[in-house]
């Protein structure tokens, strides 16, 4: 079945450490991104890109850092400068359709400092 | 600037009808999504309107008037299950990010 992947469902960072979020699709689909989702909040976006080799800071970027060598892979690092990163990250794929866009989400990851 | 508030909670009884409200300042869009999130999972699409007017799916409904500025999603014959959040969400033209609204947390009581 085609699906977005993420892993791990639970991480935990330690202080000054960098940790990197794992996103996969097998949709064929062009665009991907990433948002963060605070307790009782929305959805913030953080990068998206729209093809590989190509991406674009969102509303929140700051602390984040993303590649996208394949057209299935959307790794995101949150780094140590990211000061408050205990958040539910989504991963997202879509391929807007004149503008009927819809957008896939992986199950997410739990990012908790300890 | 774009925005699109929501109201924080509904609360309804089971077999009601119960109607989430979006409005929203934006310059333009393509048109009005909707997204449902159960606690702990994934956000998925439930509907969405390109043009103003109703749009109709098995016991959702989804409305869009761009001269109010304003959109609902409509839920008939409520179940325990679909208590959830609810977000709406648009695309401005002119590139690929969605922007989504604060979400409206939805109890459905028995």
């Amino acid at each position: 079945d085609g699906g977005i992947t993420q892993s791990p469902k639970y991480l935990f960072r330690k202080e000054g450490q960098n940790v990197t979020l794992s996103c996969e699709q097998n949709l064929n689909h062009d665009a991907m991104y990433w948002y963060r989702q605070d307790p009782g909040q929305g959805l913030r976006l953080i990068y998206y890109s729209q093809i590989v080799n190509d991406f674009q800071k969102g509303d929140i970027a700051e602390g984040y850092s993303v590649s996208r060598e394949k057209k299935e892979s959307f790794p995101l690092t949150v780094t140590s400068a990211q000061k408050n990163p205990t958040a539910f990250y989504l991963c997202a794929s879509s391929t807007p359709l004149g503008g009927n866009e819809k957008l896939f989400f992986g199950s997410g990851t739990q990012l908790s400092v300890l | 600037g774009q925005s699109l508030e929501q109201p924080s909670e509904v609360t309804a009884v089971e077999g009601a009808i119960v109607q989430i409200n979006c409005t929203y300042q934006t310059s333009g869009f393509y048109g009005l999504s909707w997204y449902q999130q159960h606690d702990g999972g994934a956000p998925t699409f439930l509907s969405y309107n390109g043009l103003d007017g109703l749009e109709e799916t098995g016991r959702f409904s989804s409305f869009l008037s761009r001269s109010d500025s304003y959109g609902y999603l409509l839920l008939q014959e409520l179940q325990m299950k679909d208590s959830a959040s609810y977000f709406c969400a648009v695309r401005p033209p002119g590139g690929f990010k969605t922007i989504f609204g604060a979400g409206t947390r939805l109890f459905v009581k028995a």
